[in-house]
């Protein structure tokens, strides 16, 4: 079973907001990775994190890979009507498969 | 740009039918995956292959079979179609390890 605990489920915000998103374990992991999904496409990989701590920016969204390899958060600045769509963390270890959130739906009111 | 393509974005079938999803990558990935995505289950392993001939079960390998004869194409079988089945299938490759995974479009599957 899915053991990444993605928060909130759904948002919905205006847009021009800031978002924040986060996904625990009770696990360790070495490697953190964010994606997205547009409705129905594959997800596309936005960021990769592998050093606790490390912060990482790709355009407006940064991503953080907690310092006790337990968490990772995920931030959006400025969103905009694009930005809809489904966020998923995922997580592993050297050699192991990754292990996926059950993801954050954003939808952005223009 | 890795591509991750799938031979159908839909397809519809009938109970009892062999079904085959094809996923070619042009980026000469080792390791090739096949998911399954439901609402409130999220993406769970069905199979993956790290080279050519090779495969591994992953989380929910019953009631599918895969193929990879050549290193850029991986196809998943469904032997006898079933309704349960209905999903959104989804094709991934790697290219080292298991970590970074670039997704095809997904094939959104019916069997009526």
């Amino acid at each position: 079973g899915q053991q990444l605990n993605q928060s909130p489920q759904s948002m919905f915000i205006q847009e021009g907001e800031d978002v924040s998103m986060n996904c625990t374990s009770s696990s360790i992991f070495n490697t953190w990775l964010w994606y997205k999904q547009d409705p129905g496409e594959g997800p596309v990989l936005l960021i990769a994190l592998y050093k606790a701590g490390e912060l990482t920016s790709n355009g407006r969204l940064t991503a953080q890979f907690g310092i006790t390899r337990k968490d990772s958060f995920l931030n959006i600045s400025a969103s905009i009507p694009s930005d809809v769509g489904i966020y998923f963390c995922a997580a592993a270890n050297a050699g192991n498969m990754l292990t996926f959130g059950g993801g954050t739906r954003l939808m952005v009111k223009p | 740009d890795v591509k991750v393509t799938q031979s159908s974005r839909y397809l519809v079938k009938r109970t009892g039918e062999k079904v085959f999803l094809e996923c070619v990558q042009d980026m000469d990935h080792e390791n090739m995956f096949w998911y399954r995505q439901d609402p409130g289950l999220g993406l769970r392993l069905i199979y993956f292959s790290y080279d050519v001939k090779m495969k591994e079960k992953g989380d929910i390998p019953e009631g599918y079979s895969v193929s990879r004869e050549k290193k850029e194409r991986f196809s998943l079988i469904l032997e006898s179609a079933s309704t349960n089945q209905t999903s959104m299938y989804l094709c991934a490759s790697s290219l080292g390890g298991y970590n970074e995974q670039f997704f095809g479009p997904g094939t959104r599957l019916t069997v009526l």
